[in-house]
């Protein structure tokens, strides 16, 4: 069965720092993953994917998602955190039958 | 610019009764999700749809909740009867040919 870990409950950075939250995968076959976001009181948006091609991917709002095979890993990055990218983030894997599963959230939280 | 749509958007119903749940995908997507989210859960796939057929239902507790697609532009979450412990926030998402989901306002239900 595909898991995805988010280690880490709640990120603090500065604002103007980079960010990196981070993600670890398990599933079977090729990875599809993926990156969400949730603002209080709001549904998840997508933020990025990896499918297949290069390991670093770019997406939306100056974000982006390094894939590494060997460690299982697919972290989120920015290279200049904003007090607005203060949320949820939600890491998830999709298996062959387009069933997701998303990891428990990492809350970032962005200080002037 | 097309989005899921879901109502109610709050519901607050006391123990015993039924609550209906409704969600309008993406015109042309053919996968529907079902998610509960609370702070003690997380968030937790309940049921999927492709082609209004459903795939999984596993994460559905099958003797009070029940859930269908009587059309393609329509797919319906009921829970009869409501307990307290199902209080939560119920997403629905949509998805095509692209794996990415997009995910609806929500639905706030609180059972007293």
């Amino acid at each position: 069965a595909q898991s995805v870990a988010q280690p880490e409950d709640q990120v603090n950075v500065a604002e103007g720092n980079p960010l990196t939250v981070k993600c670890t995968y398990s599933v079977s076959g090729n990875p599809y993953l993926f990156w969400y976001v949730q603002y209080p009181n709001r549904g998840l948006q997508f933020l990025l994917k990896y499918i297949t091609g290069d390991n670093l991917v770019k997406g939306s709002y100056g974000f982006e998602a390094e894939f590494n095979k060997s460690q299982t890993s697919f972290h989120l990055k920015k290279p200049s955190a904003l007090v607005s990218d203060s949320a949820l983030y939600f890491c998830a894997v999709r298996d062959n039958d387009q069933k997701v599963t998303f990891g428990t959230g990492t809350k970032l939280q962005v200080i002037p | 610019d097309a989005r899921v749509t879901q109502t109610p958007r709050h519901k607050v119903t006391e123990m015993g009764q039924e609550v209906t749940m409704r969600c309008q995908p993406i015109l042309g997507h053919n996968t529907v999700f079902w998610y509960r989210q609370t702070m003690m859960q997380g968030l937790e796939l309940l049921a999927y749809f492709r082609n209004r057929a459903p795939l999984d239902d596993s994460g559905m507790p099958k003797d009070r909740f029940s859930a269908e697609m009587p059309d393609a532009t329509l797919a319906t979450l009921k829970i009869q009867p409501s307990e307290p412990r199902d209080s939560a926030v119920y997403f629905c998402a949509s998805s095509g040919g692209q794996e990415t989901q997009y995910f609806g306002p929500g639905t706030r239900l609180l059972v007293l």
